[in-house]
C-alpha cells in the first residue's frame, strides 16, 4: 500500500539552526499538509498546500515557517530560525481530495525535532 | 466552530474485554468523523471514517464506531481487545476551511491492555 514518507526520523539542531524537514507524498495525491505535535499534547494543524501554494496556514505558522515543494515527489517544512518551542513530532499528511472532506488523510511516521 | 473531545485520557481494559473510547463533536455542519490510531513511534494510520454513508462504520482490526446525531458521539468500540490494541487513539472532525478541508483532532485517549 502506498504511504507517505518523512525523513529524517529524528532531528536535532542548536536553537536559531534552520532546519528542513522532507516529506514524500503518495504519488496521486495532492493535497498536501503539516500538523505537529508537542509532547503530551494534541495534534495541530499547521499548514495545506494545493497547486504549489499555501491554502491555508494556522496562527503557529509564522513567518519562520515555510512550505514547499521542490520537485514533482517531494514536501518540504522549513523553519528559519529555530526556537525552543519549536521542539515537537512533524507530520506530513496527503489526500487526493480536501475540498470534499470526506477524503481521509494519510500521515507519515513522523520527523521527531528536538531543539537544543 | 467545530471541535472535537476525547473523555479519557487513559483506558485500561484486559485482553479479551470490550473496548469503549469515547469521541463527542461539536460541528455546525454535517461532520466528517475519522478514526486514528498512533503506535509507538510510528505515525498516525486511519482506522475508520464516517462520511455519512452509514451510521455504524467498521474499519481495520476489528474497530468500529457508531455515529450518534443526537448524542453527537462516535465512540469507537472493539467487542474483544488484543495485546497489539495498545496504542494512542486519535478522534478527528475534518473541517471546511478556505475551500479546502483540515483535520481538527482530539487530545487523544491511550489504551493500555493487560493480561
Amino acid at each position: 500500500e502506498p504511504e507517505v514518507t518523512q525523513t529524517p526520523s529524528h532531528q536535532v539542531t542548536q536553537m536559531g539552526q534552520e532546519v528542513i524537514l522532507r516529506c514524500v507524498p503518495i504519488s496521486n495525491h495532492l493535497y498536501f499538509y503539516w500538523y505537529r505535535q508537542i509532547l503530551g499534547q494534541k495534534v495541530e494543524f499547521l499548514v495545506s498546500f494545493y497547486n504549489n501554494e499555501i491554502s491555508e496556514k494556522s496562527e503557529i505558522f509564522d513567518d519562520q515557517f515555510s512550505v514547499e515543494r521542490p520537485d514533482g515527489s517531494n514536501f518540504t517544512l522549513k523553519i528559519r530560525s529555530t526556537k525552543l518551542e519549536d521542539s515537537a513530532m512533524y507530520f506530513c499528511a496527503s489526500s487526493e481530495d480536501s475540498q470534499r472532506g470526506n477524503q481521509p488523510q494519510h500521515f507519515g511516521d513522523g520527523t521527531r525535532l528536538s531543539i537544543l | 466552530a467545530q471541535s472535537v473531545t476525547q473523555l479519557g485520557s487513559h483506558v485500561s481494559v484486559s485482553e479479551g474485554a470490550l473496548v469503549l473510547l469515547r469521541c463527542n463533536y461539536s460541528s455546525s455542519v454535517p461532520p466528517y468523523l475519522f478514526w486514528y490510531v498512533q503506535y509507538p513511534n510510528q505515525g498516525l494510520q486511519l482506522l475508520l471514517k464516517y462520511t455519512s454513508a452509514a451510521t455504524l462504520v467498521k474499519g481495520i482490526n476489528g474497530f468500529e464506531a457508531e455515529f450518534k446525531k443526537s448524542e453527537t458521539s462516535f465512540h469507537l468500540t472493539k467487542p474483544s481487545a488484543h495485546m497489539s490494541d495498545a496504542a494512542e487513539y486519535f478522534c478527528a472532525v475534518s473541517v471546511p476551511s478556505g475551500g479546502y478541508n483540515k483535520l481538527i483532532f482530539g487530545a487523544g485517549t491511550r489504551l493500555a491492555v493487560h493480561p
